[in-house]
């Protein structure tokens, strides 16, 4: 089973910030909080990691509390095309652990 | 990231047929590979587990004399669905992890449809 806990469905307007929550109250203290993405009937595409320190890349943020038993992802500015299905997973780091995806949260970027 | 593809996109077979599926690591070497199954409006659920050179490590309820997994060298690994029946149809997805990876990389999935 999947050890975290996403809102079904989101709505976000285009252009303004999308916080995507999680929940993973049982993380231990080596597994990574990974985030991944689907786009309709396309592969999960990866979009950032991270342990405890908050993260950031070309795609997004992602800030864990200081206790790691939530996290969120913020994609700054959303697009049109970041409509999608996004995925909070928690695993070991690096080559270790297999993904196992949740039902994850359904993000409708609207015009 | 790293790129990972998969051959063909889509197929579509007869009931009762076998079907080949590859996926390749383009630009690094996989050590390991995972096969998924993606049903519509579901999660992906994975099915198996594979290194290079060894067996693959099937999930409970996956059969593996029906789903063969090769995984022969460092970029290749196949799926070969064997006597596929329409309830085989589905998006499978697959994924590479290598030594210097710091995750999975997903190849785009292969939809299958069994008439």
């Amino acid at each position: 089973d999947a050890k975290t806990t996403q809102p079904p469905s989101m709505d976000c307007a285009e252009g303004r910030a999308a916080n995507l929550p999680c929940n993973h109250s049982t993380i231990s203290g080596n597994e990574y909080v990974y985030w991944y993405r689907q786009i309709h009937s396309q592969g999960p595409q990866y979009i950032i990691h991270g342990l405890k320190n908050n993260e950031t890349n070309e795609m997004a943020s992602l800030i864990i509390t200081e206790d790691r038993k939530s996290s969120t992802l913020i994609l700054p500015h959303a697009t049109l095309r970041d409509t999608a299905v996004y995925y909070c997973i928690v695993r070991f780091g690096g080559s270790q652990g297999n993904l196992i995806f949740g039902k994850g949260t359904k993000l409708s970027v609207k015009p | 990231g790293a790129v990972v593809s998969q051959h063909p996109s889509r197929v579509i077979c007869k009931s009762g047929t076998s079907v080949k599926i590859e996926c390749r690591s383009l630009d690094f070497q996989a050590t390991t590979m995972f096969w998924y199954r993606q049903f519509p409006k579901q999660s992906l659920m994975l099915m198996a587990t594979s290194n290079e050179g060894s067996k693959a490590t099937y999930e409970q309820g996956v059969e593996k004399d029906k789903f063969l997994i090769n995984h022969a060298s460092l970029t290749l690994s196949t799926l070969t669905v064997t006597s596929a029946h329409p309830e085989d149809s589905s998006f499978y997805i697959c994924s590479a992890d290598g030594t210097r990876q710091e995750t999975q990389y997903f190849g785009p999935g292969t939809r299958l449809l069994v008439l």
